[in-house]
C-alpha cells in the first residue's frame, strides 16, 4: 500500500527545547496535514498545508509543504509538557478526502 | 459541540462474534470515514462514504461492512470477528469540499480473543 515515511519514530526532549519531525513520500500529494493524538483520543488537526512551498504557523508550531510536494516538516519551538503525544503527518491526494498517514512520532517532554 | 461521537469506547469480543461500531456526527458533513489504528502504525482506511446511500472500500476493507442510510450515521459492522481485527477504530467526517480536513471521534478500542 501507499506509505509515508515519518521520522523520527520517537523523541525524548527537555522542556524548552525545539523539536523537528518530517515526512517523505515517493508520491505527490495535494495537501499535507499534521495531527496530534493524545492518549485515548482521536487525532486533532494542528496544521493543514495546501500549496507547495507553503509555510504555515499555529502558535509555537510551524509546518512546511515541500517544493517537490513529496515531503513536509513540522517544528515545535520551546516545547512544554503538554506537547507530549503522538504526531502524525498525513497526505491527501484526491478530492474525496482519503488520507494516507505516517506511522507517527511519539514525543516525550521532560519538565 | 458534540462533533464525531463513537460508541462503545471499549469492547471485547470472542472469535466469531459480530458487532456494530456506531459513529454519529452532528456537523452535517457529507463525507465519513472509518480508520483502524494498530500499535506503532498510522491509521489505515477501512471504508468511506461521500454521502447517504454511497459507500466505498478503503485500503483494508476485508472483514468489515458499512452502511450509510442517513447523513449523520455511519456504522461499521464486523460479522465474524477475528484476532487480526483487534485494533482501535476511528470514525471521521469532513465537509467533502476539496482539501477540507477530517474531524475524528475518540475511537473504539476492540479486542478479539
Amino acid at each position: 500500500g501507499q506509505q509515508l515515511n515519518q521520522s523520527p519514530q520517537s523523541m525524548f526532549i527537555q522542556e524548552g527545547e525545539d523539536v523537528s519531525m518530517n515526512c517523505t513520500s515517493s508520491s505527490i500529494f495535494n495537501t499535507w496535514l499534521w495531527y496530534k493524538q493524545d492518549p485515548g483520543e482521536g487525532p486533532v488537526l494542528l496544521i493543514a498545508l495546501y500549496k507547495a512551498g507553503e509555510l504555515t504557523s499555529n502558535g509555537r508550531l510551524t509546518a512546511q509543504f515541500g517544493i517537490t510536494r513529496k515531503d513536509s516538516f513540522l517544528n515545535i519551538s520551546a516545547s512544554i509538557p503538554s506537547d507530549v503525544g503522538i504526531y502524525f503527518c498525513a497526505g491527501q491526494r484526491g478530492s474525496q478526502g482519503n488520507l494516507i498517514f505516517g506511522k507517527g512520532t511519539k514525543l516525550s517532554v521532560k519538565p | 459541540n458534540a462533533g464525531v461521537t463513537q460508541t462503545p469506547k471499549f469492547r471485547i469480543l470472542k472469535i466469531g462474534q459480530s458487532m456494530t461500531l456506531q459513529c454519529a456526527q452532528d456537523m452535517n458533513h457529507n463525507y465519513m470515514y472509518w480508520y483502524r489504528q494498530d500499535p506503532g502504525m498510522g491509521l489505515k482506511l477501512i471504508y468511506y462514504s461521500v454521502g447517504a446511500g454511497i459507500t466505498d472500500k478503503g485500503e483494508v476493507p476485508n472483514g468489515y461492512n458499512v452502511s450509510r442510510s442517513t447523513t449523520e450515521d455511519f456504522p461499521l459492522r464486523l460479522e465474524l470477528a477475528a484476532p487480526s481485527q483487534t485494533s482501535v477504530y476511528f470514525c471521521a467526517s469532513s465537509t467533502g469540499v476539496f482539501n477540507s480536513p477530517l474531524h475524528f471521534g475518540n475511537g473504539t478500542r476492540l479486542t478479539v480473543t
